[in-house]
């Protein structure tokens, strides 16, 4: 069984560009949560989609978007990139059944770079 | 609002030793709790679980963590620490059962260095 999917794996910006990240979950999860992880502030919640509705939302700022598509592939966009945004982004998925109890499997992230 | 806390940001142990990363954990209710293990420039992958039961929780690869309620701890262990597993390791609690399954909050990490 495939594991969950993030296109680009690197990609590298310019300050005030805007970013598409992909994600695949395993076949099957209808659940997609995204996180941003970087070295001074760990891993953060960004959002989460299920059944192609936003379910839940961190404290972003509004220039994080997300969408979840019919087939459960999500993408998320970050508009005017700042250096900030520079993280690893991950994706993680999950069925009905193990989001009961909190277990997400992980894809292995899209390395954004801003200069 | 729930928390967890990993005091030590380094920890090394010799290959064949006991090893012990340290979590705390703050939160209203009942807490769930897991442990994730990230490898370098990969994803996080889940170890174990507490939700409910036996204090002591068997995860993957020979891991083990103890649920203390009293002392608010889900310290991870293993008998006998093997170089591989040399890697981050993240304590995650998952927010109030009216909360969603999927945001959980997490620890900074804790760096695992088994030194052979």
């Amino acid at each position: 069984k495939a594991g969950v999917t993030q296109t680009p794996r690197y990609l590298i910006k310019t300050r005030g560009q805007q970013v598409t990240l992909s994600c695949s979950p395993i076949s099957g999860h209808r659940s997609v949560s995204w996180y941003q992880q970087t070295p001074g502030q760990g891993l953060q919640f960004l959002f989460e989609y299920f059944s192609e509705t936003q379910r839940n939302k961190g404290n972003f700022p509004g220039r994080f978007s997300g969408r979840q598509f019919s087939n459960s592939r999500s993408e998320m966009n970050v508009s005017t990139l700042e250096l900030g945004d520079s993280a690893l982004y991950l994706c993680a998925s999950s069925t009905p059944g193990l989001a009961t109890t909190g277990e997400l499997f992980f894809g292995e992230g899209s390395r954004l770079t801003v200069l | 609002a729930q928390s967890v806390a990993q005091p030590e940001d380094q920890v090394n142990v010799a290959e064949g030793n006991p090893l012990t990363v340290k979590c705390t954990y703050s939160v209203s209710g009942n807490p769930y709790l897991f442990w994730y293990v990230q490898y370098p420039n990969r994803g996080l992958q889940f170890l174990l679980k507490y939700i409910t039961g036996d204090n002591l929780v068997k995860g993957s690869y020979g891991f083990e963590a103890e649920f203390n309620k009293s002392q608010t701890s889900f310290h991870l262990k293993k008998p006998s620490a093997l170089v591989s597993d040399s890697a981050l390791y993240f304590c995650a609690v998952r927010p109030s059962p009216s909360g969603s399954a999927r945001q959980l909050t997490f620890g900074s990490g804790t760096q695992l260095t088994v030194l052979p």
